[in-house]
Order: structure tokens, then C-alpha cells, then sequence
């Protein structure tokens, strides 16, 4: 069964630093997002991506973060200057449509940032 | 933007019965539900799409109010394996999707 993919899972890093976080979506979904989980806390809503380019962004979703499709199966989420704040899960997930359609999200198991 | 859901957490033994309740401020074009694991990504369980649809599988089920902009999911004769996290996702605009706040529900012997 086709799954969404995430590396690494668990990844370290100082405070100030860049941090690429990398998904493969399934092949054939058209829909990719990106959530972060606190520990204990809700899912939050960053990023949701189409086309090649954002679709909608939430509010947390500031100028540290950037997304980008670099080719055919990738989807990176970067943070510029990681701040301690930014020490979450992060889920990738992707679906094959969006907006109001039936939209099922495939969510990835996640890489655990760690931020010192 | 974020749906409310209630109640927070929830404890049941097994065989009963629990209802999940979320509700937003703003129209929505659909209702997801999740069901998260400690440590696990969430998982998909159903999406609603239209007003006063109903759907279900297995012994969970799940209502959508348009108007009152609420859903509800139905989780009928628990098992254990029904313990989790249980989260409503709603879309009121475009492809933002906001997960709501989350109700934690364990299920004992």
C-alpha cells in the first residue's frame, strides 16, 4: 500500500540554524501539506501546497519557513533560523484533491525536531 | 478558526459507549475525523461533506450539521483498540485545514 514517506525521523539541531525537513508524498496525490505537533498539543495547520506553489498558509507559517516541490517526489519543508519554539513533530501528508472535494489526508510518521 | 471539541478527554470500559462533539465559528465545507496514537501520525477516519450526512464504519459513525456547523463522531461498543486521540479536521476556505482541539479518549478493560 502506497504510504508518505519522512527523513529523517528524528532530527537535532542549535538554535539559529537551518533545518530542511524532506517528505515523499504518494505518486499520485496532488495535495501536500505540512502540520506541526507540539508534544501534547494539537495538530497545527502550516502549509498546504498545489501546483507547485502555497495554496494557503496558516499564521505560524512566517518568512522563517519556506516549502518547495525541488522535483517529482520530494517536498521539503525549511526553516531558516530554527528558534527553540520550533521543537515539534512535523507531519507531511498529501492527498490526491483538495479544497471541498473528497480529500482524504495520508499523513507521514513524522520527524521529531529538537531544537537546543 | 480552530474547531472546539468536547469533551477533552473521555474514559470508557470496554463496550460502552462515547460521543465526540466538534464545532466551529465558521461555515464549513467539510468535517474530517482522525484518530491519533501516542506517538503516531493521525490516521483517517471518515469525512463528511455535506449537511446532515451521516456515515460510518464498523461501530463508528459520525453526523454533520451544516447549519449548526457542528459534527459529531459515535463510538459505539468500545474496544480497547479505540483508545487514542481523536481529532476533527475542518475546511472552511480553499486548502486550509484546521484540526480541532482534540479529544482524548481511553478505553479500559
Amino acid at each position: 500500500e502506497p504510504e508518505v514517506t519522512q527523513t529523517p525521523s528524528h532530527q537535532v539541531t542549535q538554535m539559529g540554524q537551518e533545518v530542511i525537513l524532506r517528505c515523499v508524498p504518494i505518486s499520485n496525490h496532488l495535495y501536500f501539506y505540512w502540520y506541526r505537533q507540539i508534544l501534547g498539543q494539537k495538530v497545527e495547520f502550516l502549509v498546504s501546497f498545489y501546483n507547485n506553489e502555497i495554496s494557503e498558509k496558516s499564521e505560524i507559517f512566517d518568512d522563517q519557513f519556506s516549502v518547495e516541490r525541488p522535483d517529482g517526489s520530494n517536498f521539503t519543508l525549511k526553516i531558516r533560523s530554527t528558534k527553540l519554539e520550533d521543537s515539534a513533530m512535523y507531519f507531511c501528508a498529501s492527498s490526491l484533491a483538495g479544497g471541498s472535494s473528497y480529500n482524504e489526508q495520508f499523513f507521514g510518521p513524522g520527524t521529531r525536531l529538537t531544537v537546543l | 478558526q480552530q474547531p472546539v471539541q468536547s469533551p477533552q478527554a473521555v474514559i470508557l470500559r470496554e463496550g460502552e459507549d462515547a460521543v465526540i462533539n466538534c464545532s466551529s465559528s465558521k461555515a464549513l465545507y467539510s468535517v474530517h475525523w482522525y484518530r491519533q496514537k501516542h506517538g503516531e501520525a493521525p490516521v483517517f477516519l471518515m469525512i463528511l461533506l455535506k449537511g446532515g450526512e451521516q456515515k460510518g464504519h464498523d461501530k463508528i459513525s459520525a453526523s454533520f450539521n451544516e447549519k449548526k456547523q457542528q459534527s459529531s463522531l459515535y463510538l459505539t461498543a468500545s474496544q480497547l483498540s479505540y483508545s487514542g486521540t481523536y481529532f476533527c479536521g475542518t475546511e472552511n476556505t480553499g486548502n486550509q485545514f484546521y484540526f480541532g482541539t482534540g479529544t482524548s479518549l481511553t478505553v479500559i478493560p
